[in-house]
């Protein structure tokens, strides 16, 4: 069984402020995590992704996220917020064997202040 | 490279019909999974085929149904909607299946149910 926490489902910050999203996961087998972003009215686009090789994985758009097994983290952050990083984020968890099906969480609405 | 197409991208029905929804993956990509997203449930997985068959199911009644045809593209079924059927349906593709294959999402087709 696996299942994500988001924490926050809105998140404000200001043009060129630090951005964190936070995700907590559970998963009875080792996971792969990823990180998607979806604008208005489009489907998800994949961030990054986590599949057990470097702990600290870089993505798209300056994003980047850490795997931390001993606190079931995979939280995303960005030095830098643009005004075109406003969109939902999704942290998704699957096993790492058999159907790799991902389980998503509810979603973190990022807003960008000028 | 043509990204994920679904159609219709909108699509308005009345309770007690049935629907059909269509997903064309990326050239090459053979595993389609669908997906249910609705502010209430956030994304939950439908099932996924892969070479024309059906490979997992998410817990949805059996009133959600899929098939595959010979060159990877999808249809989903929805027989006697209902107005919690109404929300954006996605589908991603994947170019094997496996668990650290990327997936790709199409834009999704918004289906409203009066």
């Amino acid at each position: 069984a696996q299942s994500v926490t988001q924490l926050g489902s809105h998140v404000s910050v200001s043009e060129g402020a630090l951005v964190l999203l936070r995700c907590n996961y559970s998963s009875s087998v080792p996971p792969y995590l990823f990180w998607y972003v979806q604008y208005p009215n489009q489907g998800l686009q994949l961030l990054l992704k986590y599949t057990s090789a470097a702990t600290l994985v870089k993505g798209i758009n300056g994003f980047e996220a850490e795997f931390k097994k001993s606190e079931t983290s995979f939280h995303l952050t960005k030095p830098s917020a643009h005004m075109s990083d406003a969109a939902e984020y999704f942290c998704a968890v699957a096993p790492s064997g058999g159907s790799y099906i991902p389980t998503f969480g509810r979603g973190t609405s990022l807003i960008v202040h000028p | 490279k043509a990204g994920v197409t679904q159609t219709p991208r909108y699509l308005i029905k009345t309770r007690g019909q049935q629907v059909t929804l269509s997903c064309s993956p990326i050239s090459g990509h053979r595993s389609v999974s669908w997906y249910q997203q609705t502010p209430g449930q956030g994304l939950q997985f439908l099932f996924e085929y892969f070479s024309e068959t059906q490979r997992n199911k998410g817990n949805f009644p059996g009133r959600f149904s899929g098939r595959q045809f010979s060159n990877s593209r999808s249809e989903m079924n929805v027989s006697t909607l209902e107005l919690g059927d109404s929300a954006l349906y996605l589908c991603a593709c994947k170019s094997a299946g496996g668990g650290t294959d990327t997936q790709y999402f199409g834009p999704g087709t918004r289906l409203t149910v009066l």
